[in-house]
C-alpha cells in the first residue's frame, strides 16, 4: 500500500512569484485535503477536493487555489507569494466522511 | 468560530512517570474529535478518533476520553520513542466537509531516560 507522497520536499521563492505543490493520494483514497502548518503551530485547513472539485474552503485568500485529477492525485497553486506564506504545506488523503487524514509529509516553503 | 487550545505547550516526563494532555474545544455541534501524534519534519499521524462524551479509546500506552468540553490524553508508563508533539483536532458537525480539521497549538511531549 502506498501512502501519501508530495512533492517538492523543500523550496524557496521570492515575494511575488507563484509555486505549485504536488499530492499523491493513498491508494484507494478519493478525498484529498490540503493544510499550512506554520512554525510551532498546528495545522490550518485550506481546501478539500472530492472527486475533482472543491468541497469546503478555509479562510484562505483565492489566490491559493487548487486541482484534483482523475487518479485522486492533486496540486495546491498559490500566487503572488507573501513572506508569511512560509511555511510547511500538508496533503492528506481519506475516504469520504471522515476526519482520519492520513498526512504526507510536507512541503517546506520558504518564501524570501 | 471553532476553537481548540491544548494545555501545557511544552511537557517533559521522565521514563515511566506518567502524566496527560489536555485539549478544550469550542464548537457549536461536534462532529468528532481526533488526536494525532506529530514526529518532527514528519506529517501528523492519527491516533483516535472520539465521537461523543464518555467515550474512551486505547492504543497501548495512550488513552483518550472526552468529556462535553475537552479531551484528555493519558500516557501510561511513558517511553522515549513517546517523545512528539500531540495535536488535537474537531470537526463541525454543521461543516460540509469532513476534512476540515480545527486544529489546536499541540502539546510537546519529551521523555526523557
Amino acid at each position: 500500500e502506498t501512502g501519501v507522497t508530495q512533492s517538492p520536499t523543500h523550496l524557496i521563492k521570492t515575494r511575488g512569484q507563484q509555486v505549485t505543490l504536488r499530492c499523491s493520494s493513498q491508494s484507494g483514497h478519493n478525498t484529498v485535503s490540503w493544510y499550512q502548518q506554520a512554525l510551532g503551530q498546528g495545522p490550518q485547513f485550506i481546501f478539500q477536493y472530492y472527486r475533482e472539485e472543491e468541497n469546503g474552503r478555509g479562510n484562505f485568500p483565492p489566490r491559493f487555489s487548487g486541482l484534483q485529477f482523475p487518479n485522486y492525485s492533486s496540486e495546491l497553486n498559490v500566487n503572488a507569494l507573501e513572506l508569511d506564506d512560509s511555511a510547511l504545506y500538508l496533503c492528506a488523503s481519506s475516504l469520504p466522511r471522515t476526519g482520519e487524514l492520513f498526512f504526507g509529509e510536507g512541503s517546506r516553503l520558504t518564501v524570501l | 468560530e471553532d476553537q481548540v487550545t491544548q494545555s501545557p505547550e511544552a511537557l517533559r516526563l521522565q521514563e515511566g512517570e506518567s502524566s496527560s494532555l489536555n485539549c478544550s474545544y469550542t464548537v457549536s455541534g461536534l462532529r468528532g474529535l481526533f488526536w494525532y501524534r506529530q514526529d518532527p519534519g514528519k506529517g501528523p499521524e492519527f491516533l483516535f478518533t472520539l465521537y461523543s462524551a464518555g467515550e474512551e479509546k486505547e492504543k497501548e500506552r495512550l488513552k483518550a476520553t472526552l468529556t462535553k468540553k475537552e479531551s484528555f490524553l493519558h500516557i501510561t508508563a511513558p517511553k522515549p520513542e513517546d517523545s512528539a508533539t500531540y495535536l488535537c483536532a474537531v470537526v463541525n458537525a454543521g461543516g460540509t466537509s469532513y476534512g476540515k480539521l480545527t486544529f489546536g497549538q499541540g502539546t510537546i511531549l519529551t521523555v526523557h531516560p
